[in-house]
């Protein structure tokens, strides 16, 4: 079964950093490029960053560019989005998303979600 | 970066109704449009992707069609289990970007 479970979340005050995870399996990883979304309370869905599976290309909303670097361990199985200065308007709940097709760079949607971590940012 | 738009924002029907939600892009997109449902506490379901590809498992009253920046996702006899939140998802070249959602309640 195709699993993505997110870890990491919690509760920062403005200006700190948090590392979020998510850990995959029942697919062969590396050949997928993998997602970050966030959803604000109450809100609707945002693309936060992508990385392309093989060669680690990167990619960010404006939004977060410069503040958040996503990376992935092929060895681990494993996708992660660290983050600082982090600001009130961060908190979310943050789901990472496996892409529906194999070996592309960008021409993909996302076919499987975990159930997300929620990340707070208040003082 | 690429917009989305949705309408309507929010959508009253009734089991059994046929419901059409409309999304337009800023610029054209070709065929690189996906639509998502959500229920409240839970993760996105992808359910159309490249415009009008039907996921696997999908049920087949939910189809899609459009291309460039104008697309539409139908729903051919909304059930119980619909009601939910409706997203499209743009994913040309890059970015992605998502529309605002569409609120599906009963009537």
């Amino acid at each position: 079964e195709v699993q993505l479970v997110e870890s990491g979340g919690g509760l920062v005050q403005p200006g700190g950093s948090l590392r979020l995870s998510c850990a995959a399996s029942g697919f062969t990883f590396t050949n997928y490029a993998m997602t970050w979304v966030r959803q604000a309370p109450g809100k609707g869905l945002e693309w936060v960053s992508s990385i392309s599976g093989s060669d680690g290309s990167t990619y960010y909303a404006e939004s977060v560019q410069g503040r958040f670097t996503i990376s992935r361990d092929n060895s681990k199985n494993t996708l992660y989005l660290q983050m600082i200065s982090l600001r009130a308007g961060d908190t979310a709940v943050y789901y990472c998303a496996k892409a529906n097709v194999a070996f592309t760079q960008y021409s993909y949607c996302m076919d499987v979600w975990g159930k997300g971590t929620t990340v707070t940012v208040s003082s | 970066d690429i917009q989305m738009t949705q309408s309507p924002s929010t959508l009253s029907a009734s089991v059994g109704d046929r419901v059409t939600i409309t999304c337009r892009a800023s610029q054209s997109v070709s065929a690189w449009l996906a639509w998502y449902q959500q229920k409240p506490g839970k993760a996105p379901k992808l359910l159309i992707y490249k415009a009008s590809s039907l996921e696997s498992g999908v049920p087949s009253r939910f189809s899609g069609s459009g291309s460039g920046t104008e697309f539409s996702l139908i729903i051919s006899g909304l059930q119980a289990d619909d009601f939910a939140t409706y997203y499209c998802q743009q994913y040309n070249r890059y970015s992605r970007t998502f529309g605002q959602g569409t609120k599906v309640e009963i009537k």
